[in-house]
């Protein structure tokens, strides 16, 4: 089994729906993340969190939120599907005590918006 | 000036070719730095971390150059296998730690 889980692996939604991406571990980071990868500009940063009380924007938050439930849990939410945020979509995990360094990703959500 | 800036390739080679791939970054203050790699539809996997006095895995050398805020990644004895996107990866950021992804370098090898 993977250490980080994303569900679902892919999705094809409807403009203006609300649609919910799960990350789960079981690796016992407390660093989460998540990046979407589009073809020509690589992984971008869409939010991360350092502990269950900590959640931060990164570079393109902008139609996205997130929940932080438990350490092992980050979801990622698009409250009003775009068209132009159909992208795939990484969860990832990191841990402090190693310096926050190597980050361990998740399989992707490839998420379609029609 | 992107934050981490990479040739975006493909760089075809054949079989037991020796291929080098360059990564620039912006901010000075960067403290580590890391190439992984990503299989087509994969997830990035980290390949090896670079240190100043650069560091060899294998078939697989990695330098550093602070000054010049420069890496590289030196593949010998190219393999089929290592065909995928590598991608030149940095942390920065006081006390935010943040990873940052060059877009990747996608190479070929050919039989």
């Amino acid at each position: 089994d993977a250490d980080v889980t994303q569900t679902p692996r892919n999705r094809i939604t409807k403009t203006g729906k609300r649609i919910m991406l799960e990350c789960s571990q079981t690796k016992g980071h407390d660093r989460m993340y998540w990046y979407r990868q589009d073809p020509g500009l690589g992984l971008r940063l869409i939010y991360y969190s350092f502990d269950v009380k900590d959640i931060n924007k990164g570079e393109i938050s902008d139609g996205y939120s997130v929940s932080r439930q438990a350490q092992a849990k980050f979801s990622l939410s698009l409250e009003s599907a775009i068209p132009n945020q159909t992208a795939l979509y990484f969860c990832a995990t990191s841990d402090s005590d190693r310096g926050g360094t190597e980050a361990f990703f998740g399989q992707g959500t490839r998420l379609t918006v029609v | 000036r992107k934050e981490v800036e990479q040739d975006p390739g493909p760089f075809n080679v054949p079989e037991g070719a020796t291929v080098a791939f360059n990564c620039t970054y912006s901010n000075s203050a960067s403290q580590s730095f890391f190439w992984y790699r990503q299989d087509c539809r994969k997830e990035p996997k980290l390949l090896m971390s670079v240190y100043s006095s650069g560091n060899e895995d294998g078939r697989f050398t990695a330098q550093l150059n602070r000054a010049s805020q420069y890496i590289s990644l030196l593949i010998r004895d190219s393999k089929l296998s290592d065909s995928a996107t590598y991608l030149c990866v940095v942390l920065s950021g006081a006390g935010s730690y943040q990873l940052t992804f060059g877009k990747g370098t996608k190479l070929s090898v050919i039989p």
